[in-house]
């Protein structure tokens, strides 16, 4: 069982404060890395993937980048509001024929207006 | 709309009694999966199929079953439900291949006394 790792696991930011958190992964069998944003009493829902070392990806405020050699991923939230408060998971995809798609236990972020 | 449905949404039951969860989508991805979501632990995969009758374990198989006669329908049986299995549990489709993002159901509250 591969061991995808969040970090932190929670935190609680000013509204208008920029945060960002952590996603370490095993390199072996890396194929994809996807970022999904989980709110309350709804299903996860993608934000990003990427697969290429060096990788950022950007939607409005949030954005994302990939380092594969040393097997993590930030997300950066630039000024946060209050509707980003939600749980925030991201997955490794592996290569081969399972396809397998392990999940972090995601980090819970709060943002206090 | 695209969509991935699951019935029941919540379910209380009791030890022992026979119960199926529904899922479908209508997408006409070949990968479904099915998750269980506890305090503390992430979604971890329960099962999950790559396309019709072709269908694996994941992490944490014990005390389930599934099927995939059709394309669209991924249904989870717990043959005998136990209080352990009291859990959220999320299916999800996407395109064969691990770089696609994930569609997810709107998730199953099971209760078992």
């Amino acid at each position: 069982i591969l061991n995808v790792e969040q970090s932190p696991q929670s935190l609680h930011v000013q509204e208008g404060d920029s945060t960002n958190f952590t996603c370490s992964f095993p390199s072996s069998n890396f194929y994809a890395l996807h970022w999904y944003r989980w709110e309350t009493a709804k299903s996860p829902e993608a934000l990003f993937v990427m697969t290429l070392n060096g990788d950022e990806k950007k939607k409005g405020r949030i954005s994302a980048t990939l380092n594969t050699k040393e097997g993590y991923s930030y997300l950066y939230i630039k000024g946060s509001q209050p509707e980003d408060s939600a749980t925030y998971l991201c997955a490794q995809g592996e290569s081969g024929g399972y396809q397998k798609v392990t999940f972090g236990t995601g980090t819970k972020l709060q943002v206090i207006p | 709309e695209a969509q991935v449905t699951q019935n029941p949404r919540y379910l209380i039951t009791v030890t022992g009694k026979k119960l199926t969860v529904t899922c479908s989508q209508n997408m006409n991805h070949e990968y479904m999966s099915w998750y269980r979501q506890d305090p503390g632990l992430g979604l971890r995969q329960i099962y999950y199929s790559m396309n019709v009758e072709v269908t694996d374990k994941g992490d944490v198989p014990e005390g389930y079953k599934v099927s995939r006669k059709e394309k669209r329908n991924f249904p989870l049986i717990l043959e005998s439900p136990s209080p352990n299995q009291t859990s959220l549990y999320f299916c999800a489709s996407r395109p064969s291949g691990s770089y696609y993002e994930q569609y997810f159901g709107p998730g199953t509250r099971l209760t078992v006394t």
